[in-house]
């Protein structure tokens, strides 16, 4: 299987402040890397998939970029409705694996 | 706009069966565009990709879960199933369903609200 590694596990913030998470895979994904956040009690929300293509509706402050093993998430300017974890996950193998989330907490 | 939406048991005992049934509207699972999947997660913890069904009935598990794992469909209901045997306290956590969006290519674009399955005596 595809171990998929984020960094940093928590991550404390201010409202305005650049937050980059990675994600890393085991082996090579090309780009077949997607993005979610989830809030508690909530199910994921879809953000990004092939590395970088933002769904529909996502904000623009969120932004995608990597290929091969290495992937980050950006949000360029974190704001209140932000604070949740988020997770990657991979599909170019059919045993689809997740990354341990990042969790994004008030500074 | 598709909605998914889980249902079943909330309480399971021990080296019991768990089922739950997922009811999709707004598409199909008689669609060949997508995997319709089954993704839990322990309290507190992460996401785990539990298995997936197409339209053509082919299913994948995690192996992990494999032997333990059905996954079947209803097109007559549009609804596919989860069916996990000999749970333990481990497989308590909030399951989902959700589409695996296979002609796009994106991953999982749709999910359920999910529905918390606890296993305990």
């Amino acid at each position: 299987d595809i171990q998929m590694t984020q960094s940093p596990s928590t991550l404390s913030a201010s409202v305005g402040d650049r937050v980059t998470i990675t994600c890393r895979a085991s082996q090579s994904i090309g780009r077949w890397l997607a993005w979610y956040q989830q809030k508690p009690g909530k199910a994921p929300k879809f953000l990004i998939y092939q590395a970088s293509n933002l769904e529909s509706g996502i904000p623009r402050r969120f932004s995608g970029s990597g290929a091969g093993t290495e992937f980050t998430l950006t949000i360029s300017s974190l704001q209140p409705d932000d604070f949740a974890t988020y997770y990657c996950q991979q599909y170019e193998s059919s045993f689809r694996t997740f990354g341990q989330g990042t969790k994004v907490e008030i500074k | 706009q598709v909605q998914l939406q889980e249902s079943g048991p909330g309480l399971v005992k021990p080296s019991e069966t768990l089922y739950l049934t997922c009811t999709v509207s707004g598409d199909s699972v008689t669609s060949d565009s997508y995997y319709w999947s089954w993704i839990r997660q322990p309290p507190g913890e992460g996401l785990e990709w539990i298995g997936y069904i197409f339209y053509n009935r082919k299913t994948d598990y995690n192996p992990s879960l494999e032997s333990r794992v059905t996954i079947s469909a209803d097109a007559s209901r549009n609804q596919f199933s989860l069916k996990l045997d000999s749970v333990t306290a481990a497989d308590t956590a909030i399951y989902y369903c959700a589409r695996d969006d296979v002609r796009r290519q994106v991953g999982f674009d749709n999910w359920g609200q999910g529905t918390l399955v606890t296993v305990s005596s």
